[in-house]
């Protein structure tokens, strides 16, 4: 079993809709969470830390399960600027804190 | 503050020749990688380092090497490059902790022909 899995999609959605993605991770003693937005041959860049308590930053929620290893992001009210991969990052504890990524949910917005 | 550069942005590479692309952060971050994303696949990892002068391997190591001589700079390596090589390669830093933040330059589209 992967790491860190997210399904490819991808999710194809009109504007102003809300979508939903989901990341399952196997290491139980994960400690950070993370999703990062990828354009489309771009770096990734940080799109938000997931708390435990789950985040708001504006449009986009993040939301974590301890119990189930999963965590998620919602994306209220989609623009077209939002198409992108969305790719979910989990850091271990202890040791070397090395990240493992998904590999990324594609999302696209249309008119 | 230019953040994460990396040097050269493209190149093409005949099977066999060697090269060395060069990453660079002015952050003063400990932790430098180098990934590799291919379609389909994700980023992997092939090399790491957590500080001057150290180095580990990551996912995918072979075929490379790395040397972090200087804590901004990290460079990756191709002894003999082969087709299977062709990628988009990322270099990123952070602070190292487990929260910190990974920032990323803005990729080297290799093609090995």
């Amino acid at each position: 079993r992967k790491e860190v899995e997210q399904d490819p999609g991808p999710f194809n959605v009109p504007e102003g809709a809300t979508v939903a993605f989901n990341c399952t991770y196997s290491n139980s003693a994960s400690q950070s969470f993370f999703w990062y937005r990828q354009d489309c041959r771009k770096e990734p860049k940080l799109l938000m830390s997931v708390y435990s308590s789950g985040n708001e930053d504006g449009r986009f929620t993040a939301q974590l399960n301890r119990a189930s290893q999963y965590i998620s992001l919602l994306i209220r009210d989609s623009k077209l600027s939002d198409s992108a991969t969305y790719l979910c990052v989990v850091s271990p504890s202890g040791g070397s804190y090395i990240p493992t990524f998904g590999r990324g949910t594609s999302l696209i917005v249309h008119p | 503050n230019a953040g994460v550069t990396q040097t050269p942005k493209f190149r093409v590479l005949k099977t066999g020749q060697s090269m060395t692309l060069l990453c660079a952060q002015d952050m003063n971050h400990e932790y430098m990688y180098w990934y590799r994303q291919d379609p389909g696949m994700g980023l992997r990892l092939i090399h790491y380092s957590v500080g001057e002068g150290t180095t580990a391997k990551g996912e995918v190591p072979d075929g490379y090497n790395v040397s972090r001589l200087k804590k901004q700079n990290f460079l990756l390596g191709l002894e003999s490059a082969a087709p299977s090589q062709t990628s988009v390669y990322f270099c990123a830093s952070s602070g190292g902790l487990a929260y910190n933040e990974q920032f990323f330059g803005p990729g080297t589209r290799l093609t090995v022909l």
